[in-house]
This record gives structure tokens, C-alpha cells and sequence, in this order.
């Protein structure tokens, strides 16, 4: 089944403690995103992959990071949260072009304390 | 920069009537896509339709139609026949051509059925 999955979907952290967010398709799309959910928001880019190597910033990407070493994977990793990052995270994926459209994952609901 | 806006936070329809999702954009690019998600209680996001710029013909899928006035910078989706299925979040949504062809997001419309 073609899908986007994240891990994990659920997760309660306190302030400092380093964590990672998995994000993995297998549609071998070369596009990837992140997104953050937050209510009376919408949905906002914090990072995006054209390929991999390839990473750049979204719209709010202060306190995040990514990486791309292999196409199907995009991890989103948070080094030192806080709790304004409390939030509901979407990973996404398409072929490149903006015509396409973008498949996302599950979410995942985090809540930094 | 592109913007979305969706006026209407919450909307309520009866079951089998019509009812129809505000959107209005902003942008300076002259062939873009738009995009309808549909954001159930299970959060899962789901593409509901989509709309070339550059077609004049307003897309359609089974029972949802958007009405798409480009001049006008407007994308209103029309949900026939309703059903207690159809109760969600609904995102109207602008994807941008080059740089990070990322999806701009309006904030949402919260669609009540009732039976």
C-alpha cells in the first residue's frame, strides 16, 4: 500500500530533551515536507526536501532540523524543545511539481511540558 | 507571497442538502494548482480536489464541485447531497509553483452535518 507513515503518533517531552520524528514514504517520491498544525493556523511548512541532499527552510523552521540521506526518509528532529512546539506535526510527500499532489502521513501530536 | 483565506471558521449543513466552502487567494503567479483537503476527526489529511489555474472547466468529483473564478482569486467547493460523513475540517489550500512548491494553507472551515 502506497502510504506516508510517521513515529511516533503520540508523544508527551519535556523542555530540553532531544527527539526525533520519523517520517518515511514508499511512493519513492522525490519531494518531502513538513508541516505544523496549530489551531485558528492552518498548516505551516517548517522544512522541505526537493531530493535527497536537498533540504531547505519553510516558513517557520526556527528550531528544527532535517535531514535527507535517503529518499524515502525525511527525519524531523527538534534538538532542545520547548513548549511552543507543542503542536500537531504532518510529514508529506509527492513526485516533484507543483501540479501534483501531496500525500501526507498520519501526524504527529506532540506536547512539549 | 501567496495567501489563503477561508471566512466562514464553521459552517452546518442537513443531511442530502448543499452546501458551499468560501476560499479566496492572493498571488502574483499566473498557473498554480488549488486544492481542497478534507481533515477528519482521525486528523488524517485527504485530498478532496483539485483545480489547474489554467483550465477554465470547474473540477469535479463524485458529489464535490468547486466553483473557480480566477479573476476573481476565488475557489468556493460545493458538497451536494451531504452525508454525516462529509463532517470535518476542511482546508482550502494554494500550491506554489518553484521554490519550495509548498502548500499554503487557509486556516480552515469546520463543517457540522446534521441528520
Amino acid at each position: 500500500e502506497a502510504q506516508v507513515t510517521q513515529n511516533p503518533r503520540y508523544l508527551i517531552t519535556v523542555t530540553g530533551k532531544k527527539l526525533t520524528v520519523t517520517c518515511s514514504q514508499n511512493m519513492n517520491h522525490e519531494y518531502m515536507s513538513w508541516y505544523r498544525q496549530d489551531p485558528g493556523l492552518g498548516l505551516r511548512q517548517i522544512y522541505y526536501s526537493m531530493n535527497v541532499e536537498v533540504t531547505d527552510k519553510g516558513d517557520v523552521p526556527e528550531g528544527y532540523k532535517v535531514s535527507r540521506k535517503e529518499k524515502r526518509n525525511f527525519p524531523l528532529i527538534l534538538e532542545s524543545p520547548s513548549p511552543n512546539q507543542t503542536s500537531l506535526y504532518f510529514c508529506a510527500s509527492s513526485p516533484q511539481g507543483y501540479y501534483n499532489e501531496q500525500f501526507f502521513g498520519p501526524g504527529t501530536r506532540l506536547t512539549v511540558l | 507571497a501567496q495567501t489563503v483565506t477561508q471566512s466562514q471558521p464553521e459552517m452546518s449543513v442537513q443531511e442530502a442538502e448543499t452546501v458551499t466552502l468560501s476560499c479566496t487567494y492572493d498571488t502574483s503567479e499566473s498557473d498554480y494548482y488549488l486544492f481542497w483537503y478534507k481533515q477528519p476527526p482521525s486528523r488524517q489529511m485527504i485530498l478532496v480536489i483539485r483545480q489547474e489555474a489554467y483550465k477554465q472547466q470547474n473540477a469535479t468529483e463524485n458529489r464535490f464541485s468547486v466553483n473557480f473564478q480566477k479573476a476573481a482569486k476565488s475557489f468556493s467547493l460545493k458538497i451536494s447531497d451531504s452525508q454525516l460523513g462529509d463532517a470535518a475540517m476542511y482546508f482550502c489550500a494554494y500550491r506554489t509553483q518553484g521554490g519550495s512548491e509548498k502548500l499554503v494553507f487557509g486556516k480552515g472551515t469546520k463543517l457540522t452535518v446534521n441528520p
